[in-house]
C-alpha cells in the first residue's frame, strides 16, 4: 500500500516562530488532507489539498503531486498550535485514509 | 449543522468481551469510515461504508465487522476483545468517500482490561 513520512517527528519551537512540515507519499493520490489533533484526540480539519497551494490565517498548505510530497507551513506560532499534525491520504488502490506518524509540536511561551 | 457524533466518549471492557461502538456521519454525508488509533501513532484504516455497502476494509482481523443503516449511522462491531484493542476508534464523514475531504468525530476511547 501507499506509504506516508512526515518529518520532523518532533518540534520545539518559541512563540513567534516560523515552522514547515514536511509530508512525503509513495504513489499518486485521489485526496491529501492535513489534521491538527488536540489533547482530546479530536482531529480537527486544517486543509484539503491534494494538489495546488491553500491558505487560512497564519497556515498555508502546497502539495506538489508530481513530486509526491505535501508542505504545511505555520507562521507566528501561538502555544494553542500546540499538538500532533497528521497528513492523510487516499492513494494506492486504497479507499480510506492512510495517515503518516505525525509531527508532534511544542509551542514554548 | 451538527458534525460527526461518537457514542458512546469512553468504555471499558474484559477481554473475551463484545463492544459495539456507533456513528453519525453529518447531514447529508452518505459514507462513514472507521479508524483505530493506539497510542503514540497515527490513525489506521479499518472499514469505509457507502450507501449501506462495504466500500473498504483495512488489515483487520474478522473480529472486527461494521454496518450501515439507511439513514447513513454506522456501528462497528468487535467481538473477542483483545489487550491490543484498547484505542482511540474513530468515525469520519465524508459526502461521499473515495476521494472526498473526510471530517472527523470526537472518538469513542476503549480501553480492555
Amino acid at each position: 500500500g501507499i506509504q506516508v513520512e512526515q518529518s520532523p517527528p518532533d518540534l520545539i519551537l518559541q512563540e513567534g516562530a516560523n515552522s514547515t512540515l514536511r509530508c512525503n507519499f509513495s504513489d499518486s493520490v485521489n485526496n491529501l488532507q492535513w489534521f491538527h489533533q488536540n489533547p482530546w484526540g479530536q482531529l480537527i480539519n486544517l486543509f484539503y489539498i491534494p494538489s495546488g497551494t491553500k491558505q487560512n490565517g497564519r497556515l498555508s498548505a502546497t502539495t506538489v503531486a508530481t513530486e509526491r510530497y505535501s508542505l504545511l507551513y505555520i507562521s507566528s506560532s501561538q502555544t494553542t498550535d500546540s499538538g500532533v499534525y497528521f497528513c492523510a491520504v487516499v492513494g494506492g488502490g486504497a479507499d480510506g485514509l492512510t495517515f503518516g506518524k505525525g509531527t508532534h509540536l511544542i509551542i514554548q511561551p | 449543522d451538527a458534525g460527526v457524533t461518537q457514542s458512546p466518549t469512553h468504555l471499558i471492557k474484559t477481554r473475551g468481551q463484545h463492544v459495539t461502538l456507533r456513528c453519525s456521519p453529518i447531514s447529508g454525508h452518505k459514507s462513514v469510515s472507521w479508524y483505530q488509533q493506539v497510542l503514540g501513532q497515527g490513525p489506521q484504516f479499518i472499514f469505509q461504508y457507502y450507501e449501506k455497502e462495504e466500500r473498504g476494509r483495512g488489515n483487520f482481523p474478522d473480529r472486527f465487522s461494521a454496518r450501515q443503516f439507511p439513514n447513513y449511522s454506522s456501528e462497528l462491531n468487535v467481538n473477542a476483545l483483545l489487550l491490543g484493542d484498547s484505542a482511540l476508534y474513530l468515525c469520519a464523514s465524508s459526502w461521499t468517500g473515495g476521494s472526498y475531504e473526510q471530517y472527523f468525530g470526537p472518538g469513542t476511547r476503549l480501553t480492555v482490561t
